[in-house]
């Protein structure tokens, strides 16, 4: 069955600090990989997604992830975080055939200290 | 990019009323759309996967009669809350996928729905 696992809740990082955001999944093919960020009380927007290719992709707003297959990770990265990225991340695993819904991960929640 | 345009964006309704949320996508047409719900910190969970013209599929535990899915055209589903409850406040969100070749799911915004 596919799951996906973020082992993080809540982190807390300090603005202008590095990040990285880990997602663990169980698929039983390559499947399409995909980080959205959600603030609160609003929809999704998707960062980046991964395909097939280059496995390190790069994103919206500074963010980049890199997929590992042996690991089965697709961790998300920032080199340096604004406090405008507090929100709830998460990751996501999505079927190639198109009439399978997707399948998130159980989030993590970033704080920002100033 | 693609949009999905879901409506209304909150809702606060009586107990035993119903509530309709629409959710379209905008430029590109969805014969699959899905629609999840959300507790706070929590997680999405799939609800139930609406198909253009056909039956919904719902996930174990959710009750097809309380949850009403409509899918009537390429563009539209409607996920209608019948004789809502307390226990029904939640945060819906439906997503779509173009079915022309789409690899990623666009996402409503997503409504709040309080049942006081």
């Amino acid at each position: 069955a596919q799951s996906v696992t973020q082992p993080d809740i809540h982190i807390t990082v300090s603005e202008g600090a590095s990040l990285e955001l880990r997602c663990n999944y169980s698929y039983g093919a390559t499947p399409y990989l995909f980080w959205y960020v959600q603030s609160p009380g609003q929809g999704l927007q998707l960062l980046l997604k991964y395909f097939s290719g280059d496995t390190l992709v790069q994103g919206i707003k500074g963010f980049e992830a890199e997929f590992k297959r042996s690991q089965s990770s697709f961790n998300l990265r920032k080199p340096s975080v604004h406090w405008s990225d507090a929100a709830e991340y998460f990751c996501a695993v999505g079927a190639r055939n198109y009439g399978q819904n997707f399948v998130f991960g159980p989030g993590t929640r970033l704080s920002v200290l100033p | 990019g693609a949009v999905v345009s879901q409506h209304p964006s909150r809702v606060i309704c009586k107990s035993g009323t119903s509530v309709k949320i629409e959710c379209r996508s905008l430029d590109f047409q969805a014969t699959t759309m899905f629609w999840y719900r959300q507790f706070p910190k929590q997680s999405l969970m799939l609800m139930a996967t609406s198909n253009e013209g056909s039956k919904a599929t719902y996930e174990q535990g959710v009750e097809k009669d309380k949850f009403l899915i409509n899918h009537a055209s390429l563009t539209l589903s409607t996920l209608t809350v019948t004789s809502a409850h307390p226990e029904d406040s939640s945060f819906y969100i439906c997503s779509a996928r173009d079915f022309q070749g789409g690899t990623e799911a666009f996402f409503g915004q997503g409504t709040r729905l309080t049942v006081v």
